[in-house]
């Protein structure tokens, strides 16, 4: 079993929707990320965040460290947030990341 | 532009080859770490270097290996070059000292290597 479990695997919008993608875990984390990955490529780091919620524009990362859950919203979607979403986690004797499958995400016009 | 720059972007070479996979970390960050992506393992984390040490080593093959230099910039060697080996490599970096206290900000991913063994 993974130790991060990402849902759902794909995922289809229109324009405008509210999208939430979710993110367990199974161990003790130190602080989970979210990253961005555009078909080019590239990732980019969303979120690090160790509790509570961040916002950034029109994303909010969500955590609940008693629950080992977290989820990223994307409020009114645009087909520019197309990509695949990675949530991943730090651990406490280590600073390496350890990914989920990712969360491929399509927002039609 | 992250910061971060990995050279180069696209490599294609044959089985049985080696290649060096360069990368220059953000200024001010200590630590580098490569990590690969393949089709079939997603991101998988490979090895990690502190202001010029080892500090943390995944599941690497005997076959690769890595070395921070004086200036921080990192290179990932890999050798004996298999199909299996075609990937996405990327180098992220992270951790600035700040106030003699090491602190992490988060990651800066560079834009990648993509290998392409033939």
């Amino acid at each position: 079993k993974n130790e991060v479990e990402q849902s759902p695997q794909n995922l289809t919008a229109q324009e405008g929707e509210f999208i939430t993608i979710n993110c367990s875990y199974s161990v003790g984390i130190s602080a989970l990320h979210w990253l961005q990955q555009h078909p080019g490529g590239g990732i980019v780091s969303l979120f690090m965040l160790s509790s509570g919620k961040k916002k950034h524009g029109r994303l909010i990362a969500t955590i609940n460290i008693q629950e080992k859950h977290s989820s990223l919203h994307i409020t009114a979607s645009h087909p520019r947030d197309s990509a695949v979403y990675i949530c991943a986690f730090t651990s406490y004797n280590t600073d390496k990341l350890i990914f989920g499958t990712g969360t491929r995400l399509q927002v039609f016009p | 532009d992250s910061g971060v720059t990995q050279t180069p972007k696209h490599l294609i070479t044959a089985t049985g080859q080696r290649v060096t996979l360069r990368c220059s970390p953000r200024s001010g960050d200590l630590s580098v770490y490569w990590y690969q992506q393949s089709l079939d393992q997603g991101l998988q984390f490979l090895i990690q270097y502190y202001n010029g040490e080892e500090r943390a080593k995944g599941n690497i093959l005997e076959r690769f290996s890595a070395q921070q230099f004086p200036d921080l910039h990192s290179e990932l060697n890999l050798s004996s070059l298999e199909l299996g080996d075609s990937a996405l490599y990327f180098c992220a970096s992270s951790s600035l000292l700040v106030q003699g206290r090491l602190t992490n900000y988060g990651y800066t991913f560079g834009s990648g290597t993509r290998l392409t063994v033939v």
